[in-house]
């Protein structure tokens, strides 16, 4: 069954310090993965697809086949980073999306 | 990109009614996908609808509790049946792009009394 797991649900951290979301999967073929970011008072968006392999807002996930696991990084948090991240799958174009129970990021000052 | 309106953005229910959701796209899309986001819950999707066919439901989610049209390629309903307060949620439409891409409507804020 497709399944994705997302272990935090908040996740404080200093500015200036690393930030890793966890992301796992259960998926029997080979899954496209996001990432969705949510601020606030805004409408849910993409925020970085693993089949593209850039960085965005400075973030980097790295699809790991062998831990079914998708995290997503990076190395200095910033404030307008606070939000709710939801890590996604999907069996590819035009299949269904299902979704992580979603991490709310807390950067601190 | 996709542009998506969805109507009403919140209303205030009695239970017992019924409320029917629109969605608005600015472009021909073949599939849109309604999901609810229950309070502090993650996004779980209700069904996919495609144009020219019966609407496709995920496990929990019936036709006669939460029916859907979809008169063409802009534009599709939800309506939520005999309401209850656990209805009580938002409810959210979405349209896939060619990249797989999901693009998502502000959300329509639903609360049962």
């Amino acid at each position: 069954a497709q399944r994705v797991t997302q272990p935090e649900k908040l996740l404080s951290v200093f500015k200036g310090a690393p930030v890793e979301l966890k992301c796992n999967y259960s998926y029997s073929g080979s899954p496209e993965l996001f990432w969705y970011v949510q601020y606030s008072r805004q409408r849910l968006q993409l925020l970085l697809r693993h089949i593209s392999r850039e960085s965005i807002k400075g973030f980097t996930a790295d699809l790991n086949k062998g831990e079914t696991s998708f995290h997503l990084k990076k190395p200095f948090a910033q404030e307008e980073d606070s939000a709710m991240y939801y890590c996604a799958l999907s069996g590819g174009r035009d299949d269904k999306i299902i979704f992580g129970k979603g991490t709310r990021l807390h950067i601190l000052p | 990109s996709a542009v998506i309106s969805q109507k009403p953005s919140r209303d205030i229910c009695q239970r017992g009614t019924s409320l029917t959701i629109q969605c608005q796209v600015d472009s021909q899309v073949t599939m849109m996908f309604w999901y609810r986001q229950q309070p502090g819950q993650s996004l779980t999707l209700i069904a996919t609808a495609n144009q020219g066919s019966e609407a496709t439901y995920e496990s929990g989610f019936v036709i006669d509790k939460f029916p859907i049209s979809r008169p063409n390629l802009t534009f599709s309903t939800l309506t939520v049946s005999n309401m209850s307060p656990e209805d009580s949620s938002i409810y959210l439409c979405s349209v896939g792009h060619s990249t797989g891409e999901l693009f998502f409507g502000e959300g329509s804020r639903l609360t049962v009394l």
